[in-house]
């Protein structure tokens, strides 16, 4: 079982819609959670964190978070074609590194 | 102020080759970390530095790779013979040590291609 899975997609979906990006880790000592999005050729760029079971809202973005279940989420409401990227879900296994073990990224694409 | 500094932005290395990749943190930070993301796959953690300390390097592999970083200066990850399968790109980022983990900025990479 890898220590961090997504689904690598493709996931589609048209203009203003509600994209839903799920996450699941394995190591249920985890302590914080992070979303970054990456544009092909570019550097990862971090778009939400969250460390409490629940949801954190950020303008369009919101993250989701449930420790029982181990499952971390991002919803991108009124998508946008800039929107397309890949994201990617990255969990700190322990407070007392910087150590961030990513998934492999799903694949969002946005169509006009 | 600048962000995390990294070059060069594409190395280029012949199989056998050393390559020297440098990275400039972010003013006022202390913490570097590098990772290496091989094509179409995530990125994965090599090495967690603080000036003139190595406090993390799982992710490093056993041979030809090495990292510091110098209480002056920036931090360099070397790669020794290099081989076709260190070509990736390898980014790097950092954090002020009051920061909780993971939440820091990337550098733009370096793209290291071994032909």
């Amino acid at each position: 079982q890898k220590e961090v899975e997504q689904n690598s997609g493709p996931l589609s979906v048209p203009e203003g819609a509600i994209a839903s990006l799920n996450c699941t880790y394995s190591d249920r000592g985890s302590q914080s959670f992070f979303w970054y999005r990456q544009y092909s050729g570019k550097s990862p760029e971090l778009i939400m964190f969250i460390y409490s079971n629940g949801d954190k809202e950020d303008g369009r973005f919101t993250a989701q978070l449930n420790k029982a279940s181990q499952y971390v989420s991002l919803l991108i409401r009124d998508s946008q074609p800039s929107d397309s990227a890949t994201y990617l879900c990255a969990v700190n296994p322990s407070s007392n590194t910087g150590k961030l073990i990513f998934g492999q990224g799903t694949t969002l694409q946005v169509k006009p | 102020n600048a962000g995390v500094m990294q070059n060069p932005r594409h190395l280029v290395r012949r199989r056998g080759q050393e390559a020297r990749l440098r990275c400039s943190p972010m003013k006022g930070h202390s913490h570097v970390y590098w990772y290496r993301q091989l094509p179409e796959e995530g990125l994965k953690f090599m090495v967690y530095l603080q000036k003139e300390n190595i406090i993390d390097e799982s992710g490093m592999p056993k041979e030809r790779f090495s990292a510091e970083f110098p209480k002056e200066g920036p931090s360099i990850l070397r790669i020794q013979q290099v081989v076709r399968g260190d070509s990736a790109a390898y980014f790097c980022a950092s954090s002020p040590p009051t920061q909780g983990a993971g939440g820091y900025t990337f550098g733009s990479g370096t793209r290291l291609t071994v032909v």
